[in-house]
């Protein structure tokens, strides 16, 4: 059974920074672009940055290029997400799923909280 | 940058009825379009990819149509299962890029 567990979300101040990380289990991790998506409180999906299955290859959206860093540990079968510079908008529940190309992605976790507040 | 635009915002459908679910892309998105649906509290589970195709396990009355720009979710004979937000989700630039919809709320009348 494919398995995505993220964790790492918190409570964190303007300005600061958090790693969030996905575990998974049940597929060959190694063989699968993975992805992160956010939903700020009450609003839609938004993906965020994904990476393909050496790491070699990462894409951010814009409001996230410079700040956020997508990575990827195959040995580990683990997801991170490295959030720098965090601003009151990237608050939300973030998702790691797993992609199947241009087909969108089939298995997602079950998310972790980020809050970003004074 | 590809917007994607979904109507209505908010469906108000009784259980039994077909509901429609529309999603304009500003420019052509070719094939390239998924639909998830997502119940509060849950993650996002995908529907249909490749704008007609049924994803594993999903069942036969959500069916998928469209290409190019114009793009249509139906949901035939709703069960009270289906009560949900749905996101359409256009993949024609992946993996540099992917969009989603703003959603749609299918509510109970």
């Amino acid at each position: 059974e494919v398995q995505l567990v993220e964790s790492g979300g918190a409570l964190v101040q303007p300005g600061g920074s958090l790693r969030l990380s996905c575990a998974a289990s049940g597929f060959t991790f190694s063989t699968y672009w993975m992805t992160w998506v956010r939903q700020a409180p009450g609003k839609g999906l938004e993906w965020v940055a994904n990476i393909n299955q050496d790491g070699r290859e990462k894409y951010y959206v814009d409001s996230v290029k410079g700040r956020f860093t997508i990575s990827r540990d195959n040995a580990k079968n683990s997801l991170s997400l490295q959030m720098n510079s965090l601003r009151v908008e990237d608050t939300g529940v973030y998702y790691c799923a797993r992609e199947k190309g241009s087909s969108g992605s089939a298995y997602w976790g079950q998310g972790t909280l980020v809050t970003v507040s004074s | 940058e590809i917007v994607l635009t979904q109507s209505p915002g908010t469906l108000s459908l009784s259980p039994g009825e077909t509901a429609t679910l529309s999603c304009r892309a500003s420019q052509s998105v070719s094939m390239y379009l998924a639909w998830y649906q997502q119940k509060p509290g849950q993650a996002p589970r995908l529907l249909i990819y490749d704008a007609s195709t049924r994803a594993s396990g999903i069942p036969a009355r959500f069916s998928g149509s469209g290409s190019g720009t114009d793009f249509t979710l139906t949901i035939s004979s709703l069960e009270p299962e289906d009560f949900a937000v749905y996101y359409c989700q256009q993949l024609i630039h992946w993996p540099l890029m992917c969009t989603f919809g703003q959603g749609t709320k299918v509510e109970i009348k």
